[in-house]
């Protein structure tokens, strides 16, 4: 079965500096892998997905991921936090149990802060 | 555009009853998945259905049963309640690889969920 790890249930940043979500994935075939943000009380929106077209994807709100192999990773990274941003976000696997069917497997979540 | 509809939003039940959560999904989206999320919880998947047939199961108890209609819309039917089962319900739609032009995995849109508390 696919699963994903997201390092550090917590993360706290400064409006306007780095935001680094970290995501690592299991997955014996090419995975493809999401990122969902849940605001409170809200349902999960679609951030950006890797498909196996370019390695590098962005999605919204400045938001982008790197799928590296290598390391079986796909982080999430944004140049300058927003205090918008603070949520909850998760890093997701698709993973095919047969026929048409594309199940999500999501990992733990990480909560984003961002102070002003 | 038109998103996934989730009713109720809200749901308050009492020990032992009975509970139908219903999923409406984008048009012309013929996957339905259901997920439910724990306080502090990732969500688990629950169940799935393409072209109105059960395609895959998770971790659903066998309280609950679930359906999809002629008209795509699904509904979760959840039994003999238990406190355990409070927790907030999301359907999500997708189109299936075929229509998607066999690309798979096509994207899941979520609904709003419907948060069930049971007392």
């Amino acid at each position: 079965a696919q699963s994903v790890t997201q390092l550090g249930s917590h993360v706290s940043v400064s409006e306007g500096a780095l935001v680094l979500l970290r995501c690592n994935y299991s997955s014996s075939v090419p995975p493809y892998l999401f990122w969902y943000v849940q605001y409170p009380n809200q349902g999960l929106q679609l951030l950006l997905k890797y498909t196996s077209a370019a390695t590098l994807v962005k999605g919204i709100n400045g938001f982008e991921a790197e799928f590296k192999k290598s390391e079986t990773s796909f982080h999430l990274t944004k140049p300058s936090a927003h205090m918008s941003d603070a949520a909850e976000y998760f890093c997701a696997v698709s993973e095919n149990s047969g026929g048409s069917n594309y199940k999500l497997t999501f990992g733990k979540g990480t909560l984003l802060t961002v102070n002003p | 555009a038109a998103g996934v509809i989730q009713s109720p939003r809200h749901l308050i039940k009492e020990k032992r009853e009975t509970a139908t959560l219903k999923c409406y999904p984008i048009p012309r989206h013929d996957t339905v998945y259901w997920y439910q999320q724990g306080p502090g919880q990732d969500p688990q998947f629950l169940i799935s259905f393409y072209e109105k047939m059960q395609s895959d199961k998770g971790s659903i108890p066998d309280r609950f049963s679930a359906q999809q209609f002629s008209d795509y819309h699904s509904e979760l039917n959840m039994s003999s309640l238990e406190l355990g089962d409070s927790a907030l319900y999301f359907c999500a739609s997708s189109v299936s690889p075929g229509l998607a032009g066999g690309r798979g995995a096509d994207t899941q849109y979520f609904g709003p969920g419907t948060r069930l508390t049971v007392l």
